[in-house]
């Protein structure tokens, strides 16, 4: 497709339990970020990768989250022993990462994680 | 450690009007800053990306402005139409490309 698509686009899961989200960017582009927006709040960046290798995850809130990108397309997130303040929408987003002052970001659709 | 500040966190205005969204941070050494607009259960669109070096950007109805060394920025939107309504975000590149964002400001326009 032409843009960045995540999946599932909503998720509800139960306390305790691991999740995975799923996260398809822009094909060529390079870098891909995840972010995670709590209701009437901005996005916060959680991990940058490059390529394979994730160059910042400065972000990630502890180590329940964990995030891959194997073949430097699709990237997963997953989390682990989820807990309810893991609700949130998780976005992603992709970039061709030119130059780091021009350069913009694709976002997806978001993932929306409900955990009872 | 970088933050982005952004006021109003609403904003109700009937059509036709101008407006000025605000946005502040608190570190000058930022690559860039942009405006997104995200739509409810969307995800974010960039409408304009102001580099460093630059003061202004604008695209149809609406212009950006940079001061860098105050640490502000200005989205204004002319001639504000139904459509326009829409959450507005704030964020400015740091390091590795990261956006820091804003809380966001939610705009509405009446008809």
């Amino acid at each position: 497709g032409a843009g960045v698509s995540q999946t599932p686009s909503n998720k509800v899961t139960e306390k305790g339990k691991y999740v995975e989200l799923r996260c398809d960017p822009i094909s060529g582009h390079t870098a891909l970020y995840w972010y995670r927006q709590s209701l009437g709040q901005g996005p916060e960046f959680l991990i940058y990768f490059q390529g394979t290798g994730a160059a910042d995850d400065s972000g990630l809130p502890n180590d329940r989250f964990f995030a891959v990108r194997p073949e430097g397309s699709v990237s997963t997130l997953k989390i682990q022993r989820t807990e309810r303040g893991d609700s949130a929408v998780y976005l992603c987003a992709s970039s061709p990462f030119l130059t780091a002052n021009t350069d913009t970001q694709y976002f997806g659709p978001g993932t929306r994680l409900t955990v009872l | 450690k970088q933050e982005v500040t952004q006021i109003p966190a609403a904003l109700s205005v009937p059509e036709g009007e101008n407006l000025v969204l605000n946005c502040s941070f608190t570190d000058s050494a930022i690559y860039n800053l942009q405006w997104f607009r995200q739509d409810p259960g969307k995800g974010l669109t960039s409408l304009l990306l102001i580099q460093s070096s630059q003061r202004e950007q604008t695209s149809g109805r609406l212009n950006a402005s940079l001061d860098k060394s105050s640490g502000r920025s200005t989205l204004y939107i002319a001639a504000s139409q139904p459509g326009d309504s829409a959450t507005y975000l704030c964020a400015v590149t740091g390091n590795t490309g990261k956006l820091i964002f804003g809380q966001g400001t939610t705009l509405q326009v009446k008809p």
